[in-house]
C-alpha cells in the first residue's frame, strides 16, 4: 500500500525562525493536504494542493506539491508560539476521500 | 465552511460497557464519513469508511463486531465500541467532506473523542 514518510519527526525552534517539513511517498498522489493538530483536538486543514508543481500560501504557511506527485513540503515562516502542534501531511487515496497520513512533525516553539 | 461535530468529547467508563460516539456534519450532507483511531504521539489510523445507507468498509485488522458503525442519515454516523476494554482506550476521530464541492474537497475533522476504559 501507499506509505507516506514525513520528516522531521520533531522540531524545536526559537520564535521567529522558519520551519520546514516534508513528505515523500512511494506512490503518486493527485491531492496533498497539510493539517495541524493541537492536543486533544482533531486535525485542522491548513493547505490543500491539487496540481503537481503547485505552490500555495496561507498566511505564513507555504506548501508545494512536488512535480513527481510523490512529495510535498510545508514551510512556516517567522514562527510564533501558537504554531506549536503536530503537523500532518496526507495524500488523497481515492475519490471517496480516503486519506493516507504521514507520521506527523511535532513543532515546539520557544520564546 | 464545512463543520463536523463529534460527541462526546470525553468518555470514562467501566470495562465491559458499550460506548457510542456520534459524528455529525453540521452544514452539509455527507454520504461518506471516516473513523480514525489515534494513539498518543502517533498518526491517525483509519479504522473504517462509513457509507450512508449501506455497510461500513473496515480496514484490515479492525474488528467490525467490536467497532459497530451506523450511518443512518446523511448527517450522522455513529461508532459504537462494544464491550470496551482498557486496550480500546484511545482518541477516536471522525471526518467528512462536502461532496457538493467536488471530489477533490478535503476532509474536515471532528474534535475527537477521548475514550478511557477503566
Amino acid at each position: 500500500g501507499q506509505q507516506l514518510n514525513q520528516s522531521p519527526q520533531s522540531m524545536f525552534i526559537q520564535e521567529g525562525e522558519d520551519v520546514s517539513m516534508n513528505c515523500t511517498s512511494s506512490s503518486i498522489f493527485n491531492t496533498w493536504l497539510w493539517y495541524k493538530q493541537d492536543p486533544g483536538e482533531g486535525p485542522v486543514l491548513l493547505i490543500a494542493l491539487y496540481k503537481a508543481g503547485e505552490l500555495t500560501s496561507n498566511g505564513r504557511l507555504t506548501a508545494q506539491f512536488g512535480i513527481t506527485r510523490k512529495d510535498s513540503f510545508l514551510n512556516i515562516s517567522a514562527s510564533i508560539p501558537s504554531d506549536v502542534g503536530i503537523y500532518f501531511c496526507a495524500g488523497l487515496v481515492d475519490s471517496w476521500g480516503k486519506l493516507q497520513f504521514g507520521a506527523g512533525t511535532q513543532v515546539v516553539v520557544t520564546p | 465552511g464545512a463543520v463536523v461535530s463529534q460527541h462526546p468529547s470525553w468518555v470514562i467508563c467501566k470495562s465491559g460497557t458499550s460506548v457510542k460516539i456520534e459524528c455529525r456534519s453540521l452544514d452539509f450532507q455527507a454520504t461518506t464519513m471516516f473513523w480514525y483511531r489515534q494513539f498518543p504521539k502517533k498518526s491517525l489510523m483509519l479504522m473504517a469508511t462509513s457509507n450512508e445507507g449501506s455497510k461500513a468498509t473496515y480496514e484490515q485488522g479492525v474488528e467490525k463486531d467490536k467497532f459497530l458503525i451506523n450511518h443512518a442519515s446523511l448527517t450522522l454516523s455513529t461508532l459504537t465500541v462494544t464491550s470496551a476494554h482498557p486496550e480500546d482506550s484511545s482518541f477516536y476521530i471522525c471526518s467528512a467532506r462536502d461532496p457538493d464541492r467536488g471530489r477533490s474537497q478535503p476532509q474536515h475533522f471532528g474534535d475527537g473523542t477521548r475514550l478511557s476504559i477503566l
